[in-house]
């Protein structure tokens, strides 16, 4: 079965600086997609990045974006320019290319950014 | 804008009540999840449906069942609520396997206490 483990339950960062959340996760998959989602304090989670496996190339999203390294199965995210509102959990998933569309969560990293 | 709605924010039970949670969404997704969101320990499969009336057990679905009479609709059931499914619960939907990988989309959660 797939894991997802996430290292750092806390991290804090200053606003306007970078930050990296830390992903690994387990499998003997080939082909699969990872997933950063974003949970504001009372408020929905948010997709805030996807990488397909089989792409080289690291996904990128505005501030974000990620350092995808397969052979070693780390999946982690960068946010550049942090802002007030990047404050959230963060949540690493995996999905796998065949069966079901079932994600596999990490535990979360609360992050939070300081004035 | 395409959603996914939770019938409730937040819910007070008695322990012995059955608690029924709705979840409906407007994109004609053929997947839908519930899990429950416990910190320290993240986001945990109660049970999937892939089609309707069809549905699949997930990590831990003791003491729960669910309805999916109408594709938009998958509902939480717990038969006999108890003070350890206080949680919050997350609807999330998902476009058909063979469609890439896109992710869920979440609701905005139901903080459920049992009392």
């Amino acid at each position: 079965a797939q894991t997802v483990t996430q290292s750092q339950p806390e991290m804090s960062v200053q606003e306007a600086e970078t930050v990296t959340l830390s992903c690994t996760y387990d499998t003997s998959e080939n082909n699969y997609y990872l997933f950063w989602y974003k949970q504001p304090p009372s408020r929905q989670m948010i997709l805030v990045i996807r990488q397909e496996a089989y792409k080289q190339q690291n996904a990128t999203e505005n501030r974000f974006s990620v350092n995808f390294q397969k052979a070693a199965k780390s999946f982690s995210l960068k946010i550049s320019d942090s802002q007030l509102g990047d404050t959230a959990m963060y949540f690493c998933a995996f999905s796998s290319q065949g069966g079901s569309e079932k994600l596999v969560f990490g535990k979360g990293t609360k992050l939070t950014v300081n004035p | 804008d395409v959603k996914v709605t939770q019938s409730s924010r937040y819910l007070v039970k008695r322990t012995g009540e059955k608690v029924f949670l709705e979840c409906v969404q407007d994109m004609d997704h053929e997947n839908m999840f519930w899990y429950r969101q416990d910190p320290g320990l993240g986001l945990r499969l109660i049970y999937f449906s892939y089609d309707v009336k069809m549905k699949e057990k997930g990590d831990i679905p003791e003491g729960y069942s669910v309805s999916r009479e109408k594709k938009e609709r998958f509902s939480l059931i717990l038969e006999s609520a108890s003070t350890n499914q206080t949680s919050m619960y997350l609807c999330a939907s998902a476009r058909m396997r063979g469609q890439g990988s896109y992710g869920y989309t979440f609701g905005s959660g139901t903080r459920l206490t049992v009392v």
